[in-house]
């Protein structure tokens, strides 16, 4: 069960566009349309962002996307703002039916 | 409101046991998948254990599988975690979580989180 691979940090200015992949394997990213994002700030419990790959819960702002392709899951936010900054994690369901986090990307507003 | 609270962390002995628990309220508890999230000190998330409504799929991360067991009592709105033979890698806070739902479909999201309790496995 080793993580999902994700950048350690990426960084944007206030307006512009980031994206964060998020790298695994045919038996979990690759397997189902099963991919999930959360945002997590500091001291807080996460929270979910992107579900099934694309689909956003309630509430989460339409600035925030998702894609795959292949083994690569990508989260892609938009019009970036201060509230944006923290880390984020990409998650899957596995073909052992077991869930597998990324190890995180922290997130700069710059 | 939608509520998730655990209890039971605290510091235990390498090789030691303990029990958390996770008490579910603003929902009907018994159809959701339940899970035990944990995030070792300024570490990532890892996944630890997930079990269904009816207690009859169950699954555990590599790390923690024959030391670790999950439950639910779904009379009591409550998910728990029987850690035993405890590790120094242990030590985190463990989250309890629930599975999404939308119009009575359940998806692999993790929709509502608690706050958290800490382990710490130290001698």
């Amino acid at each position: 069960q080793s993580a999902l691979t994700q950048p350690a940090s990426v960084s944007g200015s206030p307006g512009q566009s980031i994206t964060i992949s998020c790298i695994g394997t045919s038996s979990d990213v690759g397997a189902y349309n099963y991919v999930s994002w959360y945002q997590q700030h500091p001291g807080k419990a996460p929270k979910l962002m992107i579900y099934d790959v694309t689909s956003r819960p309630s509430g989460v702002s339409n600035r925030f996307s998702g894609s795959k392709s292949g083994n690569t899951a990508s989260l892609t936010i938009s019009g970036l703002q201060a509230a944006d900054e923290g880390d984020y994690y990409c998650s899957s369901y596995t073909t052992r039916s077991t869930r597998v986090f990324g190890g995180g990307t922290k997130l700069t507003v710059l | 409101e939608v509520q998730l609270v655990e209890s039971g962390g605290g510091l235990v002995k390498p090789g030691g046991s303990l029990r958390l628990s996770c008490a579910a309220s603003g929902f009907t508890f018994s159809p959701y998948t339940m899970n035990w999230v944990r995030q070792a000190p300024g570490k990532g998330l890892e996944w630890v254990s997930s079990i269904n409504g009816r207690s009859n799929y169950i699954y555990y991360a590599d790390s923690v599988k024959g030391r670790f067991t999950i439950s639910r009592d779904n009379a009591k709105n409550s998910l728990y975690l029987q850690m035993n033979s405890l590790r120094a890698e242990d030590t985190a806070v463990y989250y309890c979580t629930r599975d999404l739902a939308v119009a009575g479909r359940y998806y692999y999201g993790m929709d509502v989180w608690g706050q958290g309790t800490t382990v710490t496995a130290s001698s």
